[in-house]
């Protein structure tokens, strides 16, 4: 089975500076998803952002980006000149391609902004 | 475009009470339709999934049960709520078919059982 493993439950950063969220993940599998969700005080999930991983190249959403190593299985979030609004539960979740419908979270972590 | 509806947004039961959380979504056919639920301070557990009407798959054995009486609605059930019930529950639909294409969520139920 496939485990998502977030290290960090809390992060803080400076407004208008750059963070950078840690995501491991265990698979045998060599083709699935990989996601990255918001969670705001609001509760409401969000996607952020998405890595396919037969492709090399990084996603890139505006200000977020991601460090996809595949051999490696990390899979980090670098959020760059971070808002306010940027405060929230950020999920790293892990989705095969072969028939299975689940999505696979890791347990979050915190992130605070300080203005 | 495509919204997704989810009620109540909070929901305190006694023990031993029956529940019905429903979700609907709009602007799209055949979603795929699933439930999660979120304890506190943790990630989020897939409890139900469906692919079509009447298809529903379970992936942890739960006091819970869902239903997808229509193409776009899909009900998570209880006969007799447990304390352990107790949590952040949301529905999510993605496009049946596309691999790989997004899980959009609800707003969700927060359900306390007392």
């Amino acid at each position: 089975a496939q485990t998502v493993t977030q290290s960090q439950p809390e992060m803080s950063v400076q407004e208008a500076e750059t963070v950078t969220l840690s995501c491991t993940y265990d698979t045998s599998e060599s083709d699935y998803y990989l996601f990255w969700y918001k969670q705001p005080p609001s509760r409401q999930m969000i996607l952020v952002i998405r890595q396919e991983a037969y492709k090399q190249q990084n996603a890139t959403e505006n200000r977020f980006s991601v460090n996809f190593q595949k051999a490696a299985k990390s899979f980090s979030l670098k959020i760059s000149d971070s808002q306010l609004g940027d405060a929230a539960m950020y999920f790293c979740a892990y989705r095969s391609t072969f028939g299975n419908e689940k999505l696979t979270f890791g347990t979050g972590t915190r992130l605070t902004i300080i203005p | 475009s495509q919204t997704i509806h989810q009620w109540p947004a909070t929901l305190v039961q006694p023990v031993g009470s029956p529940l019905s959380l429903e979700c609907t979504v709009e602007g799209t056919s055949n979603p795929n339709l699933y439930w999660y639920r979120q304890a506190a301070g943790r990630g989020l557990q897939l409890l139900f999934y469906s692919i079509g009407i009447d298809q529903i798959s379970s992936e942890v054995p739960q006091n819970l049960s869902a239903s997808r009486p229509q193409d776009r609605q899909f009900i998570l059930s209880s006969k007799k709520l447990l304390l352990s019930d107790s949590g952040f529950y949301l529905c999510a639909w993605r496009n049946g078919g596309i691999l790989g294409d997004i899980q959009y969520f609800g707003a969700g139920t927060r359900l306390s059982v007392l």
